[in-house]
């Protein structure tokens, strides 16, 4: 089955810090370029980092030099480590499959919440 | 950054009634623009590529078109799945539009 699966969501305080990991399975995970995007509750899509095929990564300004994706494709997975957490970082974090520009697969997504 | 506005904020519809949605982007994004679905507690679904392109295993009732800056998603009949959540996406840069909620009238 063709799917992903994200995991290490939680509780952190202010300032601490997370690993998210997502699991990929049921297509050829390093074709792909990966992002993992977020959404706070009751809130829109908020796009968090990207990692192309090649390693090259992206952020936007909200979580540049904090926030750090990576991949390993022999284990067909995604990672986010996230640190210096704030509150506005409580979301939840899916990771997506980048097909054209488009994402076209989705995880159920993994919760965080930052609070003390 | 490229802005995608999203029109109207909620679309209260009965079933069978015709939904229109509007995405408006602060500059051209030529038709590099998606729509997603999204149902409490699930991810968002792929609905529309390239603007008016459906995505695999998605009903003919949906259809995207616009080109530019202007952009509509349209439900020709509205089933009662599909009141949910509505976000388009342009691709240059990702970024979302705040989505239009569909509920039920």
């Amino acid at each position: 089955e063709v799917q992903l699966v994200e995991s290490g969501g939680g509780l952190v305080q202010p300032g601490g810090s997370l690993r998210l990991s997502c699991a990929a399975s049921g297509f050829t995970f390093s074709s792909y370029d990966m992002h993992w995007v977020r959404q706070a509750t009751g809130k829109g899509l908020e796009w968090v980092s990207a990692i192309g095929t090649a390693g090259d990564t992206y952020y936007p300004g909200s979580v540049k030099g904090r926030f750090t994706i990576s991949r390993e494709n022999a284990k067909n997975s995604l990672y986010l480590q996230m640190n210096s957490l704030r509150a506005g970082d409580t979301a939840v974090y899916y990771c997506a499959r980048l097909e054209q520009g488009y994402f076209d697969l989705w995880g159920r997504g993994t919760l965080v919440t930052v609070s003390s | 950054e490229i802005v995608l506005t999203q029109s109207p904020a909620t679309l209260s519809l009965s079933p069978g009634e015709r939904a229109t949605l509007s995405c408006r982007a602060s500059q051209s994004v030529s038709s590099y623009l998606a729509w997603y679905q999204q149902k409490p507690g699930q991810a968002p679904r792929l609905l529309i590529y390239d603007a008016s392109n459906r995505a695999t295993g998605i009903p003919a009732r949906f259809s995207g078109s616009g080109s530019g800056t202007d952009f509509t998603l349209t439900i020709s009949s509205l089933e009662p799945e599909d009141f949910a959540v509505y976000y388009c996406q342009q691709r240059t840069r990702v970024t979302f539009g705040p989505g239009t909620k569909v509920d039920i009238k």
